[in-house]
């Protein structure tokens, strides 16, 4: 069964430093992996997407990631932090059924706390 | 372009009563989903539509949730009776294509208190 683990319940970074939330999955066949960012009181806002390519994947906000294929991981990352990135980070990957239908499954999330 | 609605933004009921929630997706868009997510869990699914039809129920917990997309628009998602392990934040998400590589787009949520 496809599965995705955050490790971490919150990551705390300063401001100006560079920021990683971690993610890896468990999959069969290839991996279609996404990031998600929840503000207070907002719904889920789509960051980035991995479907195939390059291994670096350049989101919204300065964020990226990067897939590796042998660590099954796909960690978020942006080079300097933001207070106002300070948010709910989901990671998910995508689910294929055999009807050929799809859903995500996500991560438990990770709070990111971005600090003055 | 409107984004994914959802009514109401926040629900509180007592344990019994019944709740009916909310989507509009965007629209055009044929794929709407529902997830739920219990405080500090991940978000799971619970159902998908492709227009009216239902084809993926396998996340609905039991069957005191029925969802409903009449005409292919909004969707409703009913539970009856409310039990206290329901509270949670329901999100819905639309999409446009049935073989996607592209993204769901996520409505704010209904967060759901049952006392």
């Amino acid at each position: 069964a496809q599965s995705v683990a955050q490790p971490e319940d919150q990551v705390n970074v300063a401001e100006g430093n560079p920021l990683t939330v971690k993610c890896t999955y468990s999959v069969s066949g290839n991996p279609y992996l996404f990031w998600y960012v929840q503000y207070p009181n907002r719904g889920l806002q789509f960051l980035l997407k991995y479907i195939t390519g390059d291994n670096l994947v350049k989101g919204s906000y300065g964020f990226e990631a990067e897939f590796n294929k042998s660590q099954t991981s796909f960690h978020l990352k942006k080079p300097s932090a933001l207070v106002s990135d300070s948010a709910l980070y989901f990671c998910a990957v995508r689910d294929r059924r055999e009807s050929g239908t799809y859903k995500y499954i996500f991560g438990t999330g990770t709070r990111l706390k971005v600090l003055a | 372009e409107a984004g994914v609605t959802q009514f109401p933004s926040h629900s509180v009921i007592e344990k019994g009563q019944t709740v009916t929630l909310r989507c509009d997706p965007i629209s055009g868009h044929d794929n709407l989903y529902w997830y739920r997510r219990v405080m500090g869990k991940e978000i799971k699914f619970l159902l998908h539509f492709v227009k009216e039809s239902k084809q993926d129920e396998s996340g609905m917990p039991n069957n005191r949730f029925l969802a409903e997309r009449t005409g292919g628009t909004y969707s409703t998602l009913k539970v009856q009776p409310a039990e206290l392990e329901d509270s949670g934040v329901y999100f819905c998400a639309s999409s446009q294509e049935r073989v996607a590589s592209y993204e769901q787009y996520f409505g704010p949520g209904t967060r759901l208190t049952v006392t």
